[in-house]
């Protein structure tokens, strides 16, 4: 039981490529999240989709895309990098009502 | 929107002293607090949780207790050890179709042997 698995855990991006992050979990659980983390800062709300379907807006959406391929996976892409998106991407999953949410590994992403 | 603020940002501790973090929340709808811990180079693990419906909850060393009125909760941990070392965030969630986490800035929690 892997839990949450993000890939890749680094990436180095010139200002313009893009890229895309992806996420499994093998918990089944129907919601799914990307945070991001800055130095400092607590976590942030990229998207979530609250279950295979649907995909919703967080707090900091500017600037990402996302697609709920399926139950278990959720990706995050990044079609412009900007400097502004060097940050760590968490890939979160939870039951809708109950239980916790739980986190991936993490992807460090920096944009020179 | 949800607005949670934390503190303190560090605490140091000795080794078997107790620790305190509070953190303060904005919307009164929120019903879901979840603290986590977050070591180096890893992803956040929840440690634990508690609903609105409950004024307190023990895990072994660590408790955590909510004041609705007051709009306020805190995480306790007793008898702290080297391993307790990270940092902690707490969290708030008026819950619905899906679970959308407001964090704290978190805590860096220093255990000195």
């Amino acid at each position: 039981n892997a839990g949450v698995t993000q890939t890749p855990k680094f990436q180095v991006l010139k200002t313009g490529q893009s890229m895309t992050l992806q996420c499994a979990q093998d918990m089944n659980h129907n919601s799914m999240y990307w945070y991001r983390q800055d130095p400092g800062m607590g976590l942030r709300l990229i998207y979530y989709s609250a279950s295979e379907g649907t995909t919703d807006k967080g707090e900091v959406p500017n600037g990402y895309n996302v697609s709920r391929l399926n139950k278990r996976e959720f990706s995050l892409r990044l079609e412009s990098a900007a400097p502004s998106q060097t940050s760590v991407y968490f890939c979160a999953s939870s039951e809708a009502v109950s239980g916790g949410t739980y986190f991936g590994p993490g992807t460090r992403l920096t944009v020179t | 929107g949800e607005n949670v603020e934390q503190h303190p940002s560090t605490l140091s501790v000795q080794e078997g002293d107790s620790a305190v973090i509070k953190c303060t929340y904005s919307d009164s709808a929120s019903n879901y607090f979840p603290w986590y811990k977050q070591e180096l180079g890893k992803g956040p693990q929840l440690i634990i949780d508690i609903r609105s419906n409950v004024g307190e909850k023990k895990d072994q060393r660590i408790a955590v207790t909510l004041n609705k009125t007051a709009k306020h909760f805190s995480l306790h941990i007793t008898e702290t050890q080297p391993e307790d070392s990270a940092v902690y965030f707490c969290a708030a969630t008026r819950g619905g179709s899906a679970r959308q986490l407001t964090f704290g800035s978190g805590t860096q929690l220093t255990v000195l042997p």
